[in-house]
């Protein structure tokens, strides 16, 4: 079945800078890669996501960059701002397929 | 349109108890699924369901019971807690197969003792 590995499990950036959190998957047959956020005591929403016929997808500040042939995918937030503090997960699955399996997530703290 | 509801919000069962965590959605989807996070271990699938009438294990089911009870509601049961089960426990629910997007529910906080 699919496995999905997640980096860092935490990562700290000063307010401002850049963030960049990996995943790799398991499954070459995964053909779709969200990214959600979950913010302290909130559910998890959808933030962005990528289909494997594109190489990259932006939405204003937040970009994700998928390599097919090593299956990894990473997820880019610039201009980091104190509301971007939240636990990040990535998922890889195949379209019409409903099993979805999550990475164990990545805690981003926005510092000062 | 209420999205996705969970019920309860919070419980507190002794060991050996059971309980059943209900969950509904009003946006017309076809699939439904349980997940528990624990700290540092993320959002682990419990079991979901592709379709009224059909459900499949996910990567921890044991312990769990599930019912489809028809295309709005996907019901966890505990028949027999026990603390390894202390989780907040997600619903959530996705229109496949023409949306992959995940709704998620506001989360059942159980706790066994």
């Amino acid at each position: 079945g699919e496995n999905v590995e997640q980096h860092p499990s935490t990562l700290s950036v000063q307010e401002g800078d850049s963030a960049v959190i990996k995943c790799t998957y398991s499954d070459s047959a995964s053909n779709y890669f969200p990214w959600y956020k979950q913010e302290l005591g909130k559910r998890p929403q959808l933030i962005i996501d990528i289909r494997s016929n594109v190489g990259e997808k932006k939405d204003q500040r937040i970009a994700v960059t998928l390599n097919k042939t090593a299956k990894h995918f990473s997820l880019h937030i610039t201009e980091t701002q104190p509301e971007d503090s939240a636990v990040y997960f990535c998922a890889a699955t195949r379209l019409r397929d409903d099993k979805i399996i999550f990475g164990k997530g990545t805690r981003l703290h926005i510092l000062p | 349109n209420a999205g996705v509801t969970q019920t309860p919000k919070f419980q507190v069962l002794k060991t050996g108890q059971s309980m059943t965590l209900q969950c509904a959605q009003d946006m017309n989807h076809n699939s439904m699924y349980w997940y528990r996070q624990d700290p540092g271990m993320g959002l682990r699938l419990i079991y979901y369901s592709a379709s009224e009438g059909t459900t499949d294990k996910g990567e921890v089911p044991n312990g769990y019971n599930v019912s489809r009870l028809n295309k709005r509601e996907f019901s966890l049961r505990l028949e027999s807690a026990a603390p390894s089960q202390t989780s907040v426990y997600f619903c959530a629910s996705r229109d496949s197969p023409t949306q992959n997007i995940q709704y998620f529910g506001a989360g059942t906080r159980l706790s066994v003792l």
